[in-house]
């Protein structure tokens, strides 16, 4: 069965310091890797997806596949990117069946 | 262009009660799929419904059912709550296999 671990609950760092999410899976197919943020008091809201390969709001995340990681990092944290962080997973070509760690709260300070 | 919409926001239930939750898809999209998210926990799939039809399920008792209308809303039913039900519940929506959108949740307490 696929499963994503989020090693870290919380992970706190001061502004300008880089970040690193990590994220690690299982799955013995080829599966498509996202990144998810709630922001406080919002939904849940899409950030990156790794086949895409785009850089959103300064993060980016790199399919590891030997590794099996899809960590999320950003060379300067900003205040404003204080969240919840949810890596997922999905096995059929798309996003709509999606497998969550259980996620990472990312705390800025100034 | 109107969002994932559901509703109620909030919900106490007692333990073997049942409870509907709804959600309204994003204008357009065809597809809904409900999750559920347990405290300090990330969403756990529940069902995907696609055109009406059931097209997908995760590991959560037949208790646990639900519908999709013409116009693509949708309904998640639990019979006979228990406790352990009491959690956030998400739909998500999205035009077949593209970008899911989320709703903001129903929060169901089950005492």
């Amino acid at each position: 069965a696929q499963r994503v671990t989020q090693p870290e609950k919380l992970l706190s760092v001061f502004k300008g310091a880089p970040v690193e999410l990590k994220c690690n899976y299982s799955y013995s197919g080829s599966p498509e890797l996202f990144w998810y943020v709630q922001y406080s008091r919002q939904r849940l809201q899409l950030l990156l997806r790794h086949i895409s390969r785009e850089s959103i709001k300064g993060f980016t995340a790199d399919l590891n596949k030997g590794e099996t990681s899809f960590h999320l990092k950003k060379p300067f944290a900003q205040e404003e990117d204080s969240a919840m962080y949810y890596c997922a997973l999905s096995m059929n070509s798309g996003y709509s069946t999606l497998t969550f760690g259980k996620g990472t709260m990312l705390l800025v300070s100034p | 262009e109107t969002g994932v919409t559901q509703s109620p926001t909030h919900l106490i239930k007692t333990r073997g009660q049942q409870v509907t939750l709804r959600c309204s898809s994003q204008s357009g999209h065809n597809t809904v799929s409900w999750y559920q998210q347990a405290l300090g926990q990330g969403p756990q799939f529940i069902f995907q419904y696609y055109r009406e039809e059931e097209n997908g399920r995760g590991n959560f008792p037949p208790r646990f059912s639900g519908l999709q209308f013409p116009n693509y809303s949708s309904e998640l039913n639990v019979n006979a709550l228990e406790l352990d039900d009491s959690a956030l519940y998400l739909c998500a929506s999205s035009l077949g296999l593209d970008e899911a959108f989320f709703g903001q949740g129903t929060r169901l307490t089950v005492v």
